[in-house]
């Protein structure tokens, strides 16, 4: 089953604001990530933040973990029409002598020129 | 191009046909996972190795599935007697084990598979 969801599902904005997408998980976690994907294509890994960080800047993205809420935002400033996509956050949590990744449903995201 | 690659990109079937994905890792990455995804959902988890070890597969995998990793470095996919629910597309990723485990996953652009 999924653990991650993200919200919104979809989001559309123009050129230029800034894009918030929101995951929340249910158990405690090792470390969160976020990838991209393009329509028909793979996933990109974009981030990676570990439990023990609460915020982490590459580029015009900005994640955020609160895991007393055990949620994470990735923020996208100044978006660009080539930041159309899905992204999905994936948690990495504790399981006896492994550690399991678990996805969640991912957010559409439209960048209007 | 070091990256993950995948193939073929697409591959259109008849149903009860048996079909494989062939995956190539990063050289020096000693896992490998296989996700299947359909439309508007996140990856779901199939099978993982570490080098040729299958280490784990998921209950979605029945007995028409099944995966394997000679010699730790290439993977491959086999579905046989194909149904139509199995469209989707399926993707491959590697780690390079780093004494942490799951940290970021490279894929590759993923197989996707229509069965008629």
């Amino acid at each position: 089953s999924q653990q991650g969801e993200e919200d919104p599902q979809a989001l559309s904005i123009q050129e230029g604001e800034n894009a918030t997408m929101n995951c929340s998980y249910k158990t405690s976690i090792n470390n969160l990530q976020w990838y991209r994907q393009n329509s028909g294509r793979g996933l990109v890994h974009l981030i990676l933040i570990r439990s023990n960080e609460r915020e982490k800047h590459s580029g015009r993205l900005r994640v955020t973990l609160d895991t007393s809420k055990k949620s994470s935002s990735l923020l996208i400033t100044a978006s660009r029409a080539a930041d159309t996509a899905s992204y999905f956050c994936a948690t990495v949590y504790n399981a006896g002598n492994n550690r399991k990744l678990i996805w969640g449903l991912g957010t559409s995201l439209a960048v209007n020129p | 191009d070091t990256g993950v690659s995948q193939d073929p990109r697409h591959k259109i079937t008849k149903r009860g046909q048996n079909v494989t994905f062939r995956c190539d890792p990063i050289s020096e990455h000693n896992r490998l996972y296989w996700y299947r995804q359909t439309l508007g959902q996140g990856p779901e988890f199939l099978t993982y190795f570490q080098n040729e070890a299958q280490l784990e597969k998921s209950r979605l995998l029945s007995d028409r599935f099944s995966a394997e990793r000679p010699k730790g470095s290439f993977s491959t996919l086999e579905i046989q007697r194909t149904e139509q629910g199995d469209s989707a597309m399926y993707l491959c990723a590697s780690s390079g084990y780093r004494g942490e485990g799951t940290g970021e996953l490279f894929f590759g652009e993923g197989s996707r598979l229509t069965v008629l």
